[in-house]
């Protein structure tokens, strides 16, 4: 069956300090990959995603991924974290055509 | 940027009772989805839905449970007879396409079942 497993609950960073957060999936077929981003009060917000082409890619916020297959990983990171970054980030993929399967989320603080 | 747009933030009702969660998605995305986050925990798929039927849905997703896009704007999501495990945030999300498309999340309702 699909998954996602993010196995850090919670992660605590200090400003300015880089950020790799970890994301392993389990899915039979090439793998449509997402992180999002919860911030207090808020909905999802899309950080990026990859479905195909360079395994490195690019989001908003200074955000990016590397997506390895060998390892079933899609792990985020930021070489720089900001304290406007703390929020909960989720790891999802997409599950045949109409379901996303999330992880269960990392929760980062930052510390000024 | 576009928003889904779901109402109201937070509803309180009493076991047993029926709610309806409303949600406005983005107006040209054609998928529309509902998901659930207990509290502490991940994010759970509840039900997708395109060109007026549903086309997938969880375990969670029983009977109690309906959806309805009533007029070409609103998606709605009934729970018919709550029960206190249904106490979550629900999130209402949609996109243009199918599964390499992003969602566009709503803020959620909060949903407290006493």
């Amino acid at each position: 069956a699909q998954s996602v497993t993010q196995p850090d609950i919670h992660i605590t960073v200090s400003e300015g300090a880089s950020l790799e957060l970890r994301c392993n999936y389990s899915y039979g077929a090439t793998p449509y990959l997402f992180w999002y981003v919860q911030s207090p009060g808020q909905g999802l917000q899309l950080l990026l995603k990859y479905f195909s082409g360079d395994t490195l890619v690019q989001g908003i916020k200074g955000f990016e991924a590397e997506f390895k297959r060998s390892q079933s990983s899609f792990n985020l990171r930021k070489p720089s974290v900001h304290w406007s970054d703390a929020a909960e980030y989720f790891c999802a993929v997409a599950s045949g055509t109409y379901k996303y399967i999330f992880g269960t989320g990392t929760r980062l603080k930052v510390l000024a | 940027e576009p928003e889904v747009t779901q109402t109201p933030s937070h509803q309180v009702t009493q076991m047993g009772q029926e709610v309806i969660l409303r949600c406005v998605p983005i107006s040209n995305h054609l998928y529309f989805y509902w998901y659930r986050q207990i509290l502490g925990q991940k994010v759970e798929f509840l039900v997708s839905f395109y060109n007026n039927e549903i086309s997938e849905k969880s375990e969670i997703f029983d009977d109690q449970f309906s959806v309805e896009r009533p007029d070409g704007s609103n998606f709605t999501l009934k729970i018919r007879s709550t029960k206190l495990e249904d106490s979550a945030m629900y999130f209402c999300a949609s996109s243009l396409g199918g599964r390499s498309e992003k969602l566009f999340f709503g803020s959620g309702t909060q949903l407290s079942v006493l």
